[in-house]
C-alpha cells in the first residue's frame, strides 16, 4: 500500500522560532497533499491543500504567512511554522492523494507533535 | 468540525459486542468514506461508500449512507480489544479537499 512518512514525529520549540515538518509519499506520486491540524480529543481540522508546482490553497481563518507550506516536488510537501507561539503548539498530520488506482482515498503520515514554550 | 457531528462522541463495549457510530455531514458527496485513528498516530483508510449506494461490507465493518438525511454509520460486529481506536467519517464535497467529522472514540473492553 501507499505510504505516506512524515517528520519530525515531534518537536519541541522555544516560542519565536520557525519549525518546519516535512511529509514525503514513499511510493507514489502526489500532485496533492492535505496539511490537518488536530487538537486534543479533537477532530482534524484541513488547514490547506498543497499542490505541486503552485501555490496552497488555504482554508478561512488559516494564516497563509503564520503556515507557509511548499510542494516543491511530486513526493515532497513542507509545512512551515514560521514565528511559533505556544497557541501553535498541536498535532498536525499530513496526508497524500494517489493519482493512482487508489486516488479516492487518503494516506496519511504519523504526524507531528509540536510543543511551543 | 469542519463537516458536521458523529455520535456517540465516545462508546465502550465488551469484546465480542457489536459497535455503532453515525456520521452526519452538511453538502453534497461524491463518496463517503471512513477512517480510524489510533491515539497519536495518522488515519487509515478503512472503506469509502460512493454516493449511489446504500450499504458496503469490508470483514466485520457495514457501512450504510442515507444521502436524503446526509448521514452515514459504521457497524464493527463482533468487536475485538484491537479496534479502540477513534473513528471519523470524512467527504470531499468538491471532489478535491477532505473534511472529517468530530470522531467516535471507541473503547473494547477485554
Amino acid at each position: 500500500g501507499a505510504v505516506v512518512s512524515q517528520h519530525p514525529s515531534w518537536v519541541i520549540c522555544k516560542s519565536g522560532t520557525s519549525v518546519k515538518i516535512e511529509c514525503r509519499s514513499l511510493d507514489f506520486q502526489a500532485t496533492t497533499m492535505f496539511w490537518y491540524r488536530q487538537f486534543p480529543k479533537q477532530s482534524l481540522m484541513l488547514m490547506a491543500t498543497s499542490n505541486e508546482g503552485s501555490k496552497a490553497t488555504y482554508e478561512q481563518g488559516v494564516e497563509k504567512d503564520k503556515f507557509l507550506i511548499n510542494h516543491a516536488s511530486l513526493t515532497l510537501s513542507t509545512l512551515t511554522v514560521t514565528s511559533a507561539h505556544p497557541e501553535d503548539s498541536s498535532f498536525y498530520i499530513c496526508s497524500a492523494r494517489d493519482l493512482g488506482i487508489f486516488n479516492e482515498k487518503l494516506f496519511f503520515g504519523s504526524g507531528t507533535q509540536l510543543s511551543v514554550l | 468540525s469542519q463537516q458536521g457531528e458523529e455520535d456517540p462522541q465516545a462508546l465502550s463495549i465488551q469484546e465480542g459486542e457489536n459497535a455503532t457510530m453515525n456520521c452526519s455531514y452538511k453538502t453534497s458527496i461524491n463518496n463517503l468514506q471512513w477512517y480510524r485513528q489510533n491515539s497519536g498516530r495518522g488515519l487509515v483508510h478503512l472503506i469509502l461508500i460512493r454516493s449511489n449506494e446504500r450499504e458496503k461490507h469490508s470483514g466485520r465493518l457495514r457501512v450504510t449512507l442515507d444521502t436524503s438525511k446526509k448521514s452515514s454509520s459504521l457497524l464493527i460486529t463482533a468487536s475485538r480489544a484491537a479496534d479502540t481506536a477513534s473513528y471519523f467519517c470524512a467527504t470531499d464535497p468538491s471532489g478535491n479537499k477532505f473534511y472529517f467529522g468530530s470522531g467516535t472514540k471507541l473503547n473494547v473492553k477485554p
